[in-house]
């Protein structure tokens, strides 16, 4: 199946500053990605919907000015917290599709703390 | 609107048989998916379900009545590493998937 890497792993920030995660598809093209969030002890939740080439599709409530994302090339989507607050520390994973088999390839997800 | 409704906890003994129901609710249908995940790893794929009927991957068997907006997951023959969270979902036409919140299964010896 597709592997799917994400960069960091994790990472701790100061609050007002703004953390970059990449997420590679490292065997696949791929056109679309999408980006959730997880906090403990709950389920994912759908952010966005990166696209290649084009804006972002965001879910209803994910502000999109806070939480940017770019797709630049079939192999990479980043997704940007800016001005990372306490209340944005999550787990944060990317995933992309492979309808081929109709099922989703998840990276290891990034650990994100604010301080 | 758009839900899925699962047990929050199952526990269960090594060796024993346990299923995880998932009712789901959604304009739009393509399949239900089920989903693994371990404390602090992403989750990873389990089964499909497109059609009504069983779905037998080794241990582990989905099946989906779209009739009923219903699907369950059936572990055979738990062992330890079972325990972990397991997550249904449904997508829509290639897009991202919608993810009940999880049922936390611990098998103990």
């Amino acid at each position: 199946g597709a592997v799917v890497s994400q960069h960091p792993s994790w990472v701790i920030c100061k609050s007002g500053t703004s953390v970059k995660i990449e997420c590679r598809s490292l065997d696949f093209q791929a056109t679309t990605m999408f980006w959730y969030r997880q906090f403990p002890k709950q389920s994912l939740m759908l952010m966005a919907t990166s696209n290649e080439g084009s804006k972002a599709t965001y879910e209803q409530g994910v502000e999109k000015d806070k939480f940017l994302i770019n797709h630049a090339s079939l192999t990479l989507s980043t997704l940007t917290v800016t001005s990372a607050h306490p209340e944005d520390s999550s787990f944060y994973i990317c995933s992309q599709n492979d309808r081929d088999k109709n099922e989703q390839f998840f990276g290891p997800g990034t650990r994100l703390t604010v301080l | 609107g758009q839900s899925l409704e699962q047990p929050s906890e199952v526990t269960a003994v090594e060796g024993a048989i346990v299923q995880i129901n998932c009712t789901y609710q959604t304009s739009g249908f393509y399949g239900l998916s089920w989903y693994q995940q371990h404390d602090g790893g992403a989750p990873t794929f389990l089964s499909y379900n497109a059609l009504d009927g069983l779905e037998e991957t080794g241990r582990f068997s989905s099946f989906l009545s779209r009739s009923d907006s219903y699907g369950y997951l059936l572990l055979q023959e738990l062992q330890m590493k079972d325990s972990a969270s397991y997550f249904c979902s449904f997508d829509q036409a290639g897009t991202a998937l919608i993810f009940g919140k999880g049922t936390t299964l611990s098998v103990s010896s």
